[in-house]
């Protein structure tokens, strides 16, 4: 497609219960990114996927978060047992290389309760 | 510690006037900083990018610029539509984890008619 897509673009979930977020970046963007963008805060690293690399997940703030990206395309973020600290905008981003610019999807919101 | 500060939080300003953000940031060693705008509900979208050796860089109405001594950078925007109004995000990051973006919590503008 001609941006990056999130689905769903909200969310509202129990607290306890498991969440899956999807990002589909522009086709032939080997950079995949997850940023996380709470109230009032700037936006936090998550996750890095380049290519076939191992992915860099030291922004993830707790094993209860994983993510996976399958066929170098669309990304998983999964969420277990969501807790309301967790209720955030979670943003994908895609690019060419880590320079270049990048490009942002509209973001899932999720809601905790 | 990597930071990214923004002045002022928000700001108002009639259509037509010209208003200029600010941007201080303790990213050491640095790599590049960019402007992003982001519209309520949507991903930020890139305005500019500039490198060490670059000290000011325009897109239409807005024009960044960049003073890498004192850690500080300004987005200056000219003639206000009323289109500018969304929240102006300052990103920097480092030349050992370029994929890193560090955010500002970003200036909301809101320009009246």
């Amino acid at each position: 497609g001609a941006g990056v897509s999130q689905s769903p673009s909200n969310k509202v979930t129990e607290k306890g219960k498991d969440v899956e977020l999807r990002c589909d970046p522009i086709s032939g963007h080997t950079a995949l990114y997850w940023y996380r963008q709470s109230l009032g805060q700037g936006l936090e690293f998550l996750i890095y996927f380049q290519g076939n690399s191992a992915p860099d997940k030291s922004g993830l703030p707790s094993d209860r978060f994983s993510a996976e990206r399958t066929g170098g395309s669309v990304s998983t973020l999964t969420i277990q047992r969501t807790q309301q600290e967790d209720s955030a905008v979670y943003l994908c981003a895609s690019s060419l290389d880590s320079y270049y610019g990048y490009t942002f999807g509209s973001g899932t919101r999720l809601t905790v309760v | 510690k990597n930071q990214v500060e923004q002045s002022p939080q928000s700001l108002i300003i009639l259509e037509g006037k010209n208003c200029t953000l600010q941007c201080n940031y303790t990213v050491s060693p640095f790599s590049n900083l960019r402007w992003y705008k982001q519209d309520t509900g949507r991903g930020p979208v890139s305005l500019t990018i500039m490198t060490f050796s670059e000290n000011t860089k325009s897109n239409g109405r807005y024009t960044a610029t960049l003073d890498a001594d004192t850690k500080q950078s300004s987005l200056h925007i000219t003639a206000s539509q009323l289109s500018d109004s969304a929240s102006y995000i300052c990103v920097v990051s480092a030349v050992d984890s370029s994929y890193k973006l560090i955010f500002g919590s970003g200036t909301r503008l809101l320009v009246r008619p």
